[in-house]
């Protein structure tokens, strides 16, 4: 089973109007952490923000929040104001431990978001 | 803080071919290693992760093998590529134990090959 499912492969918004990409999770765990990443054309992976399953509040940075729905294991990146410039694929992320006692991060498929001027 | 070099960046190999890339890790010791790859259009996945020198899991069967002969070297490497092993590699780090749970992954420029 995914443990991480990103259900729109495509996404259209236009300039300075606010994208929702929805991201769901699969884990039994009662500890975990939740990342978004945004990858350009050029390939590079660039961090954006972080949720943990502990923490109360909704994240945020700068432009960016993350949509925290723990009950329906929901992680959703909303991004207010688009810019040209978050034209890219983006991808939710969970990091889970392993049986060895490191962590390692679990991607879903991505979303590519077109911004449109 | 840390950075990871990896090479080559591009890379075509005919079909049956040996193939080697290498990553290196610099500002850190003792990280987790990992290696992903993104085939064309696709998510991330996670082939072999290391949390130190001579310890590799895999996580997924396949053509491509994976070596850490020192504390900041991640190699992945395959005797014959096939076709299906064209796509983007990853290498990322996280310090030393993981981190805390708000660590995120730090990923290498990639390298980008094309089996022909």
């Amino acid at each position: 089973a995914q443990k991480i499912t990103q259900t729109q492969p495509g996404m259209f918004v236009q300039e300075k109007e606010a994208v929702t990409l929805d991201c769901t999770y699969d884990t039994s765990d009662p500890s975990y952490g939740l990342f978004w990443y945004k990858q350009p054309s050029s390939g590079e992976m660039i961090f954006l923000i972080y949720q943990g399953s502990y923490d109360q509040q909704n994240a945020t940075e700068g432009r960016y929040s993350l949509n925290f729905q723990k009950a329906r294991k929901s992680a959703n990146l909303v991004i207010s104001a688009s810019q040209l410039g978050d034209s890219a694929m983006y991808f939710c992320a969970m990091r889970e431990g392993t049986t060895s006692g490191t962590y390692k991060y679990i991607f879903g498929t991505g979303t590519r978001l077109k911004v449109l001027a | 803080s840390q950075t990871i070099h990896q090479w080559p960046a591009t890379l075509v190999q005919p079909v049956g071919s040996p193939l080697s890339l290498e990553c290196t890790v610099e500002g850190t010791s003792n990280p987790n290693l990992y290696w992903y790859r993104q085939a064309a259009g696709r998510g991330l996945q996670l082939l072999f992760y290391s949390v130190g020198i001579g310890q590799i899991s895999s996580e997924v069967p396949q053509n491509l093998s994976a070596s850490r002969p020192q504390d900041r070297q991640f190699i992945l490497s395959s005797k014959k590529l096939l076709l299906s092993d064209s796509g983007f590699y990853l290498c990322a780090c996280t310090p030393s134990g993981g981190g805390r749970w708000s660590t995120e992954a730090f990923f290498g420029q990639g390298t980008r090959l094309t089996v022909v």
